[in-house]
């Protein structure tokens, strides 16, 4: 059974680009969370999908959109980038949308806007 | 506002010592408590989380921790360090309600000496 992964990698960007991050969540997840993680620091919560449902979301401009798919794998899309952006930015899934339910990391994609 | 305090970024200890990691959240209600390990280019991995019940906690790895409300505390500890624990551990709390967003510390970096 594969866990949570994630695509591309790494992945290098120049300001004002606009970046797609995909995820795909473990085998019978259909709870998809984004995290952004700064060189240094703990995650970030950015949002949450279920149900196809954006249904919480952190403290991040609307530049951060995401998209969850039928078949549960999911999208982050930043626009606009900018230097402050650069970060690993972590899904993560789990079954169903309580929180008592374990959830799994991917093991992230490195993004470096230049 | 949920937040999460970790007084110690980094901490070395030889093999085969005691480890305890400090964690202090802030949290209206009762919460959800994680603790998670994360290793060079890894996603993170959850040690052990309290919900409710007994305070001490046994997780994998040999890893435990204690709540302790009136301290606002959920401490990790490990009785023997192996060169293997050499990572990142992170804290982290969550409603225990639905949408399972988590805040996170910004981490221990554990070194063990040989």
């Amino acid at each position: 059974d594969a866990g949570v992964t994630q695509s591309p990698t790494h992945l290098i960007k120049t300001r004002g680009q606009q970046v797609t991050l995909r995820c795909s969540p473990k085998s019978g997840h259909d709870t998809v969370s984004w995290y952004q993680q700064a060189l240094g620091q703990g995650p970030q919560f950015i949002f949450q999908y279920y149900e196809e449902e954006e249904r919480q979301r952190g403290n991040f401009p609307d530049r951060f959109s995401g998209h969850q798919f039928p078949n549960y794998s999911s999208e982050l899309n930043v626009n606009a980038l900018w230097l402050g952006d650069s970060a690993l930015y972590l899904c993560a899934s789990r079954p169903g949308d309580r929180t008592y339910n374990e959830q799994f990391f991917g093991p992230g994609t490195r993004l470096t806007v230049l | 506002a949920q937040s999460v305090t970790q007084p110690d970024i980094h901490i070395t200890v030889s093999e085969g010592a005691s480890l305890e990691l400090r964690c202090n959240y802030s949290y209206g209600a009762t919460p959800y408590l994680f603790w998670y390990v994360q290793s060079p280019g890894q996603g993170l991995q959850l040690l052990l989380k309290y919900f409710s019940g007994d305070t001490l906690v046994q997780g994998i790895k040999g890893f435990e921790a204690e709540f302790k409300r009136s301290q606002s505390s959920f401490n990790l500890r490990k009785p023997s360090v192996h060169w293997s624990d050499a990572a990142e551990y992170f804290c982290a709390v969550a409603a225990n309600t639905n949408a399972g967003k988590s805040t996170f510390g910004d981490g221990t970096t554990l070194t063990v000496k040989p």
